[in-house]
């Protein structure tokens, strides 16, 4: 049974980067699905940012696509998002999710890591 | 971006009571409509894909219908561990977007 698990900072100062890692277990993300990062906020809700194929192409949400960057790390099974001159409208729970299909079906989440932006 | 409309935004009901709640997407999105649960300081949990696909280990009192533009998400006979909020998600063009959430308390 796949698991995913979020890491990183739990603040973040206004215009610095916010970076995340997901550790994957259960499953070898070098073999298949899309892997990606969705945020929640009580403001805006759910949204989705960024996935990235088990080849390592990568689609960004055009809101985000100037600020964020996707990346896999196949030797550490590890999911990495980085999103760069935060604000506090960056502030929300963010989560790693697994994309089994084309169509966007989020079968898999991590348990969602709360990042603040402020100084 | 499509839009996502989820009716009503809370209900209440009691256990053993059947509920709909009613999702519309502002253009058709086919059968690409995705529900999730969720509650208080967990993750989403995937219900229903395409429609009415009944996810793994899903209890098939949920039950989805609806194509096009507009969809349906029935829960019968409420158990106490169903009051949560309840969210679409369309999945037919990018970016993926997502209701603003039913939530679905005991009354």
């Amino acid at each position: 049974q796949v698991q995913l698990k979020e890491s990183g900072p739990g603040l973040v100062k206004p215009s610095e980067t916010l970076s995340l890692n997901c550790d994957v277990s259960g499953f070898s993300i070098s073999t298949g699905h899309y892997w990606g990062w969705i945020r929640q906020s009580p403001g805006k809700g759910f949204e989705f940012m960024a996935s990235v194929f088990h080849t390592g192409s990568t689609y960004y949400n055009p809101s985000l696509k100037s600020r964020i960057t996707l990346s896999l790390d196949t030797s550490k099974n590890q999911v990495s998002l980085r999103l760069n001159s935060v604000t506090a409208a960056d502030t929300a729970i963010y989560y790693c999710v697994r994309d089994r299909g084309s169509s966007a079906i989020f079968d898999s989440w991590g348990q969602g890591t709360l990042v603040t932006v402020s100084s | 971006d499509i839009q996502m409309t989820q009716s009503p935004s809370s209900l209440s009901a009691s256990v053993g009571d059947r509920v709909t709640i009613t999702c519309r997407a502002s253009q058709s999105i086919t059968k690409f409509l995705n529900w999730f649960q969720q509650k208080p300081g967990q993750a989403p949990k995937l219900l229903i894909y395409g429609a009415s696909r009944l996810e793994s280990g899903v209890p098939p009192r949920f039950s989805g219908r609806g194509s096009g533009r507009d969809f349906t998400l029935t829960i019968s006979n409420l158990q106490p561990e169903d009051f949560a909020t309840y969210y679409c998600q369309q999945g037919d063009s990018t970016p993926a977007t997502f209701g603003q959430g039913t939530r679905l308390d005991i009354k």
